[in-house]
């Protein structure tokens, strides 16, 4: 079956430092992957989007990496800062599968000063 | 731009009754509306997709005639969580996709948090 994983455990990092927040998948070939925050309570918002044909994206401090081989994508934040503390999800979306997207549980990262 | 809201962001009720939870996006229109659930430290689960004008459609395990969708128009979608019990308390999230070239995107709501007495 599908399985997507991100760390389960928190991700504490010092204000400044580079956070590299991991997302690996099995049985799956998605045709793009995208990158969310998620706040305590809130909806998530949409940062990146990264397709198959693509091995880097970049926006600001954020470049999210995508690697069809090791079936991973990993997602840095330069130059953390505590404003930078949330949840963030990996999310899969399939050729042909009308928008639809399989999210994994999501990392804790938590940026101290 | 592209803003979704949901209505209301939080309700309790008692066992028995139905809530009903509104979507809509406010600056674009969406052909396709999806309806997700999430589950303390879970991750978010799609529940169905919704297509204006059309029948919802249903992932695996999630009842149709429990969770009523209607997607009356290109900016609104409502879920109608029918006989509600303890157990469906939950955080129910809606994202809105404009499609027509840019398919990929989704815009999510803020979020309902629905708690079942």
């Amino acid at each position: 079956s599908q399985k997507i994983e991100q760390n389960s455990e928190a991700l504490n990092i010092q204000e400044g430092k580079t956070a590299t927040l991991t997302c690996n998948y099995t049985n799956y070939s998605p045709a793009y992957l995208q990158w969310y925050r998620q706040d305590p309570g809130r909806g998530p918002v949409f940062l990146l989007l990264i397709r198959e044909n693509e091995k880097e994206k970049r926006k600001e401090r954020l470049k999210v990496t995508f690697d069809t081989t090791l079936k991973q994508s990993l997602f840095h934040i330069t130059a953390s800062q505590p404003a930078d503390s949330a949840t963030y999800l990996c999310a899969l979306g399939a050729a042909g599968g009308g928008n639809k997207l399989t999210f994994g549980t999501g990392t804790q990262l938590k940026v101290e000063l | 731009g592209a803003v979704v809201s949901q209505h209301p962001s939080r309700v309790i009720c008692k066992s028995g009754t139905s809530v009903k939870i509104e979507c809509r996006s406010l600056d674009f229109q969406a052909t396709t509306m999806f309806w997700y659930r999430q589950f303390p430290k879970q991750s978010l689960m799609l529940m169905a997709t919704s297509n204006e004008g059309s029948k919802a459609t249903y992932e695996q395990g999630v009842e149709k005639d429990k969770f009523l969708i209607n997607h009356a128009s290109l900016t609104l979608s409502t879920l109608t969580v029918t006989s509600a019990h303890p157990e469906d308390s939950s955080f129910y999230i809606c994202s809105a996709s404009p499609g027509q070239g840019n398919t990929d995107t989704q815009y999510f709501g803020p979020g309902t948090r629905l708690t079942v007495l």
